[in-house]
């Protein structure tokens, strides 16, 4: 079946902007997550959904860092006036329930902040 | 510091050679994940391991839990160019210890090079 995707793949965007970041989880997991990962770093949690709502929003860095999930599959993170210091590889993965067993991965919005 | 700590940061082996990578963790391990990235990719899941002195094998690629230790190594045996990547340890040490891993904190990965 079809693995998590992500959308776009790459995004490049002038500091100040505001951008979207679309992931589709695997279909019927209902736990989805946001990482971050800077280059040369481990990925960094953000946030994790349990079905519509953010079960653990406390790994988004500031208020410009907002993620929705109205009907429980698609999310989308959301980041205003971008900062350099924005630019990094976003990843999202999904787990059939919550919190047990593997997170899936997708292969990430490589974000950078011109 | 960091909470979970990989080493060596960098390998380059030989095909065919064994090796092992470590990593330790600064608080508790309520289990542990081993990934493995390409570059510019998504992570790879390859082994989940929840309880002290669990071992596992999948291929040529074995896994092992040290809870006492907080530590758990990864062994390659007969390497292969194709197992070249960074390898990541990810665990939840957020301190719930209900079983929950949702939370992963994640080391640096160390990168693995396997030479022809």
């Amino acid at each position: 079946g079809a693995g998590v995707s992500q959308t776009p793949s790459n995004k490049v965007t002038e500091k100040g902007k505001y951008v979207e970041l679309r992931c589709d989880p695997i279909s019927g997991h209902t736990a989805l997550y946001w990482y971050r990962q800077s280059l040369g770093q481990g990925p960094e949690f953000l946030i994790y959904f349990q079905g519509t709502g953010a079960a653990d929003d406390s790994g988004l860095p500031n208020d410009r860092f907002f993620a929705v999930r109205p009907e429980g599959s698609v999310s989308t993170l959301k980041i205003q006036r971008t900062e350099r210091g924005d630019s990094a590889v976003y990843l999202c993965a999904s787990s059939p329930q919550t919190g047990f067993g593997e997170q899936y991965f997708g292969p990430g919005t490589r974000l950078t902040v011109t | 510091s960091q909470e979970l700590e990989q080493s060596p940061q960098s390998l380059i082996v030989q095909e065919g050679k064994n090796l092992t990578i470590n990593c330790t963790s600064s608080k508790t391990l309520y289990g542990l994940y081993w990934y493995k990235q390409k570059y510019g990719e998504g992570l790879i899941f390859l082994m989940m391991l929840q309880k002290g002195g669990e071992e596992k094998s999948h291929e040529k690629i074995t896994a092992k839990l040290d809870e006492k230790k907080q530590q758990s190594s990864l062994h390659i045996t007969a390497s292969q160019p194709s197992h070249a990547g960074i390898y990541l340890c990810g665990a939840d040490i957020s301190g719930n210890s209900g079983g929950s891993n949702y939370k992963l904190t994640f080391g640096k990965g160390t990168l693995l090079t396997v030479n022809p």
